[in-house]
């Protein structure tokens, strides 16, 4: 499985756009890129998967460049309630895979007032 | 609420002893997955089960062991508990193998050893 490397942390206030950068030089061809959150005390959370190009949802927007060798999280207007660490993760699909999900150290995204 | 089902929510017990914790994948789900999150290593991926089989282990001691019923609910035990094994212990769901598509967490159960 690739290798993801995250900011460790981020700050922003309510209201502003928010883009968590994810590098992940050693993507493999069936690689998908997969954005967890994570509040304290409870299990991620799904947010966004993709594997090129853009892919927007009802919370997020993900870009993935033509290289795939990164792939940027955006979240539009952030609250409060948007505080918690994210995760990027790169996994291979395909019928060899199980599925397993390895996680980095994630980006603690503290939103302020 | 993802759908998935963990119990007990806390769990306080002493070193040498030995627990069970229980897991309920969402309706449909066929993969069960657990993972490990303690302080200083993060979320560790443990174990993965579809259908009832063994499909995948990560770093699990030989001191837990898991299955997963015909019900398809699944049972993480852990033995001969040492302090180190304090954690918050999650159970993830998927509907099929491989993994592509989404897995959902449970709320975990929290493990304390004294």
């Amino acid at each position: 499985l690739a290798k993801t490397t995250q900011p460790i942390s981020m700050d922003s206030y309510e209201g502003q756009e928010v883009n968590i950068t994810c590098s992940h030089n050693n993507i493999a061809t069936n690689d998908y890129i997969t954005w967890y959150q994570q509040f304290p005390s409870q299990g991620p959370r799904f947010i966004i998967q993709g594997y090129k190009t853009k892919v927007t949802n009802e919370v997020a927007s993900l870009f993935i460049p033509a290289d795939r060798k990164s792939s940027t999280l955006s979240l539009p207007r952030v609250s409060l309630s948007d505080t918690a660490v994210y995760y990027c993760l790169v996994g291979a699909q395909g019928s060899s895979n199980t599925g397993k999900l390895i996680f980095g150290q994630g980006t603690t995204l503290q939103v302020k007032p | 609420d993802s759908g998935v089902t963990q119990t007990p929510k806390h769990l306080i017990t002493a070193t040498g002893q030995r627990v069970t914790l229980r897991c309920s994948p969402r309706s449909g789900d066929l993969s069960v997955y657990w993972y490990q999150q303690s302080l200083d290593q993060g979320l560790q991926f443990l174990i993965q089960y579809y259908n009832g089989e063994e499909r995948a282990k990560g770093n699990i001691l030989e001191r837990f062991s898991a299955q997963q019923f015909p019900d398809l609910h699944s049972e993480l035990n852990l033995s001969s508990l040492e302090l180190g094994d304090s954690a918050l212990y999650f159970c993830a769901s998927s509907v099929g193998y491989p993994g592509k598509d989404t897995q959902y967490f449970g709320p975990g159960t929290r493990l304390t050893v004294l």
